[in-house]
C-alpha cells in the first residue's frame, strides 16, 4: 500500500518551455502533498506544501509564480515549472500523506534537464 | 525552526557487519522520526519510523533508537547485505508544523561484498 506515482520520470526541454509534473497517490487519499527539489548528492529541499482544495504554501525563496502547484483532488497534485531555464534543472520529488501524523510516501522523482 | 544533523556522510562496511547512522535534532516539539532509503535515481522509501512515545523499534535487521533527552536518534542495520547500499536520510517532524519533515543531509552507505 501507500504507492505514489510521479510522471514523467525524465524530461528534457528547451529553455523557455513550461513543464508539468504529476504526482498521484494510487491507493490512498492524499490530504497533503509536498514538493521537494534535490541537487546531486544533497538532501531534499522542501519547496511547497499543498493541501487538497487550498493554495499551496511555499517555502522562503521559492517563487510561487515560477513553480505553480495545483492540488485539485485527493489523489493528484501537479507542479508546473514555468518558462524553465537551465538553472531550473534538477531532480524534483513529490510526497503524499493521508491523515495527520502519518508518514510521507514519496514518488520516484522527475529529472528535469533544461537545455 | 528545526535543524537536523546526520553523521557520518559516508559509511563503508563489510557484508555481514553492522552499520549505525546517527542524527540529532534541535526542536523539542519534534515527535515523529522516519528513516528513508534512497537508491540512485529513485525517490526515498520509508524503511522505519519511530514516535516520541517509544525509545526503540525493530523490524527484522533494522532498528531505530530515540533519546528524547539528548535529542538524538539512530538507525541500526545488522547483518548488512550489498542491497543495503544506498543513501539513507533521517528526518524529524515537529508536531506544530503540519507534519513538515526536516531532513538530515544523508549518509551514503556502501556494503562491500
Amino acid at each position: 500500500g501507500a504507492v505514489v506515482s510521479q510522471h514523467p520520470s525524465w524530461v528534457i526541454c528547451k529553455s523557455g518551455t513550461s513543464v508539468k509534473i504529476e504526482c498521484r497517490s494510487l491507493d490512498f487519499q492524499a490530504t497533503t502533498m509536498f514538493w521537494y527539489r534535490q541537487f546531486p548528492k544533497q538532501s531534499l529541499m522542501l519547496m511547497a506544501t499543498s493541501n487538497e482544495g487550498s493554495k499551496a504554501t511555499y517555502e522562503q525563496g521559492v517563487e510561487k509564480d515560477k513553480f505553480l502547484i495545483n492540488h485539485a483532488s485527493l489523489t493528484l497534485s501537479t507542479l508546473t515549472v514555468t518558462s524553465a531555464h537551465p538553472e531550473d534543472s534538477s531532480f524534483y520529488i513529490c510526497s503524499a500523506r493521508g491523515q495527520a501524523n502519518q508518514p510521507q510516501h514519496f514518488g520516484d522523482g522527475t529529472r528535469l534537464s533544461i537545455l | 525552526g528545526e535543524n537536523v544533523e546526520q553523521h557520518p556522510s559516508t559509511l563503508s562496511v563489510q557484508e555481514g557487519d553492522s552499520a549505525v547512522i546517527k542524527c540529532t535534532y534541535s526542536d523539542s516539539a519534534s515527535n515523529y522520526f522516519p528513516w528513508y532509503k534512497q537508491e540512485l535515481g529513485k525517490g526515498p522509501q520509508l524503511i522505519i519510523d519511530i514516535r516520541s512515545n517509544v525509545g526503540e523499534k525493530k523490524d527484522q535487521r533494522i532498528a531505530v533508537t530515540l533519546n528524547k533527552t539528548a535529542k538524538h536518534f539512530s538507525l541500526h542495520i545488522t547483518e548488512t547485505q550489498p542491497e543495503d547500499s544506498a543513501v539513507y536520510f533521517c528526518a524529524a517532524s515537529p508536531r506544530n508544523t503540519g507534519n513538515q519533515f526536516y531532513f538530515g543531509t544523508g549518509t551514503s552507505l556502501t556494503v562491500i561484498p
